[in-house]
């Protein structure tokens, strides 16, 4: 059964700090790692991971994946409230399972003013 | 483009009720995900549609849950009977799969079941 698990589950932090979120999986037949952002209810998409070593970067979020240590990484600098939200990995199998995504269970960041 | 829009936002049942939620998704996605959301989890698929058809529904408790895309472009999902461990939020997602998985989420559904 493919598993993804994230930590830490909850974390907070004071504005302009730098955080690290971390994910790690186990999926047969590996075929992408999304991040996705959660406020309120709807998951908003940040980013999809398909090769090892490659930074992803969009303004003060970047990631990164290991695919031979089956963990992706998620840093935000100069963190704002605006950031606090739940941050979602999820993993995306191939083959016959095609498009089917497994989450983890998230990390809870909130940033005080 | 208009995002994937679901109703209703909220809805409070008993136990042994029935209840439906609707979902479309984005034009042109031909891929179509129902996912449930338990308080304190990540989401977990239960079903996914290509076009009209049920790609997967490995996870969906068929006994009470059952789901259809009779058109190939909205979507019904519904329980019956409910259960009290059947509160959650439902999400609905799209993809245009021939180009990227990228799903889309909608605002999602929250019920409650007494």
């Amino acid at each position: 059964e493919d598993k993804v698990v994230q930590s830490p589950l909850s974390l907070v932090v004071h504005e302009g700090d730098t955080v690290t979120l971390n994910c790690s999986y186990e999926v047969t037949n590996f075929r992408s790692l999304l991040w996705y952002k959660q406020e309120k209810k709807a998951p908003t998409f940040l980013f999809m991971l398909t090769s090892s070593g490659i930074e992803k970067k969009s303004g003060r979020l970047s990631s990164i994946l290991d695919k031979k240590e089956l963990f992706s990484i998620l840093n935000i600098t100069a963190t704002q409230t605006g950031d606090s939200a739940i941050y979602l990995c999820a993993v995306e199998a191939g083959g016959t399972s095609y498009g089917k995504l497994t989450f983890g269970q998230g990390t809870i960041l909130t940033v005080h003013p | 483009e208009a995002g994937v829009a679901q109703s209703p936002r909220y809805k409070i049942i008993e136990k042994r009720q029935s209840v439906a939620f609707w979902c479309n998704p984005i034009s042109g996605h031909a891929t179509l995900y129902w996912y449930q959301q338990i308080l304190g989890q990540g989401p977990k698929l239960l079903i996914q549609f290509q076009n009209n058809g049920v790609v997967d529904d490995s996870q969906l408790p068929k006994d009470r849950f059952s789901a259809e895309r009779l058109k190939g472009v909205d979507s019904t999902l519904k329980i019956q009977p409910a259960k009290l461990e059947d509160s959650a939020v439902y999400l609905c997602a799209s993809s245009r799969a021939s180009v990227s998985n990228e799903q889309f989420f909608g605002p999602g559904t929250r019920l409650t079941v007494l």
